[in-house]
């Protein structure tokens, strides 16, 4: 997974309560990415990130924050989780330039119930 | 925004036969298309990716086609073989940044021995 790792790799949870998933890169790439992957459709962008304090809202932004103080971490949160929000969370890495390869984590599968 | 489509869904082929997976784009701008392969339990990994001035690509077995006046561009696996079983994803994006792809809803292969 290219030095990517995402933490807990695992979570259940219930309806309303706040979550906050972790990524962590050894790479020093610049930007990541929070996608999520649900059943029959690919990965969807939710948030990412160009830089330490850097963010920008991807397609699927609602009911999600993130935040990054370091290059080498990008928190997700889920302020208030809902059941439309049980997924698998990828998170990803590219760095500086054109066309570089994308690498992402392994994933963590959250149910919200 | 950029609107991807994958066909098909599902892909059953005998070993050492051939595998075609076939996507659609929609922005005329998008110059970056890049192919993923996931297997069970872990994130997308980059197999093959092409850019927008060149026609085809390969890579051992693996090859990427495009056609940008149709908007299409497709993934070419021959002499398939059982490890190559796993969901493949197409992605499209405007290339300065690739993790903002948009990506298509995945092919699942499976490559019977």
């Amino acid at each position: 997974d290219a030095g990517i790792t995402q933490s807990p790799r695992h979570k259940v949870t219930e309806t309303g309560t706040p979550v906050t998933l972790r990524c962590h890169q050894t790479e020093n790439h610049r930007y990541m990415y929070w996608y999520r992957q649900d059943p029959g459709h690919g990965l969807r962008l939710i948030h990412y990130s160009y830089g330490v304090k850097d963010t920008d809202k991807g397609e699927v932004s609602d009911g999600y924050s993130v935040s990054r103080s370091k290059t080498e971490d990008f928190l997700l949160t889920l302020e208030s989780a809902t059941s439309s929000q049980t997924s698998v969370y990828f998170c990803a890495a590219t760095g500086t330039g054109t066309y570089n390869e994308q690498f992402f984590g392994p994933g963590t599968r959250l149910t919200v119930l | 925004g950029e609107n991807v489509e994958q066909h098909p869904s599902t892909l059953s082929v005998q070993e050492g036969d051939s595998a075609v997976i076939k996507c659609t784009y929609s922005d005329s701008a998008s110059n970056y298309f890049p192919w993923y392969k996931q297997e069970l339990g872990k994130g997308p990994q980059l197999i093959i990716d092409i850019r927008s001035n060149v026609g085809e690509k390969k890579d051992q077995r693996i090859a990427v086609t495009l056609n940008k006046t149709a908007k299409h561009f497709s993934l070419h696996i021959t002499e398939t073989q059982p490890e190559d079983s796993a969901v493949y994803f197409c992605a499209a994006s405007k290339g300065t940044n690739a993790g903002k792809s948009t990506f298509g809803d995945g092919t699942t292969l499976t490559v019977k021995p």
